[in-house]
């Protein structure tokens, strides 16, 4: 199993360019989630869909739209990138979205932009 | 609403020497409740949770995490800690029914020195 695989790696954006994020699972979770991380501030949730077909804002979802393509893959994609943006982005996975379950994280993607 | 506090951004301890990293949580409702590490340039990894039941827990890597109602904390513990060990470390929280989200501390950053 590949776990949770996040493409691109590392991008550097200039400002006003757009992109999407990938992001697949293969353990058959139900709920998924993208994260941004930014010193200081730990893991702040930004998009997550609770079940294929479903999606719901977190904590900071301005800049950005996701989409739940099937039950393995949830893109993230940022319209107009920001040099704000700028951070290490996570995405989650996990059984269902209840609380009892653990997520799992995929290798993150370094974005810039400058 | 939930949410989590880490309140040193690093612990510092030889190696052989015992270990502390500390959390306290705000939840309404049983909280739920999750240590994870994150080496370097890679994702976070799942390291121990506490539902119910004891409030030790043991999880990866000799960790162990002590659950208290009464301060509402849940500190990770080791007794010897090793030079691998050396990583940033979040406590995450879940509460409440329903779908709920994991909220994260800002993270601890633990060098343990030869």
């Amino acid at each position: 199993n590949a776990g949770v695989t996040q493409t691109p790696k590392f991008q550097v954006l200039k400002t006003g360019q757009s992109m999407t994020l990938q992001c697949a699972q293969d353990m058959n979770h139900n709920s998924m989630y993208w994260y941004r991380q930014d010193p200081g501030m730990g893991l702040r949730l930004i998009y997550y869909s609770a079940s294929e077909g479903t999606t719901d804002k977190g904590e900071v979802p301005n800049g950005y739209n996701v989409s739940r393509l099937n039950k393995r893959e949830f893109s993230l994609r940022l319209e107009s990138a920001a040099p704000s943006q700028t951070s290490v982005y996570f995405c989650a996975s996990s059984e269902v979205g209840d609380r009892y379950f653990e997520q799992y994280f995929g290798p993150g993607t370094r974005l810039t932009v400058t | 609403a939930q949410s989590v506090a880490q309140p040193e951004d690093q612990v510092n301890v030889a190696e052989g020497n015992p270990l502390t990293v500390k959390c306290t949580y705000s939840v309404s409702g049983n909280p739920y409740l999750f240590w994870y590490v994150q080496y370097p340039n890679r994702g976070l990894q799942f390291l121990l949770k506490y539902i119910t039941g004891d409030n030790l827990v043991k999880g990866s890597y000799g960790f162990e995490a002590e659950f208290n109602k009464s301060q509402t904390s849940f500190h990770l513990k080791k007794p010897s800690a090793l030079v691998s060990d050396s990583a940033l470390y979040f406590c995450a929280v879940r509460g409440g029914t329903g779908f709920q989200k994991l909220v994260f501390g800002t993270g601890t950053r633990l060098l343990v020195s030869p």
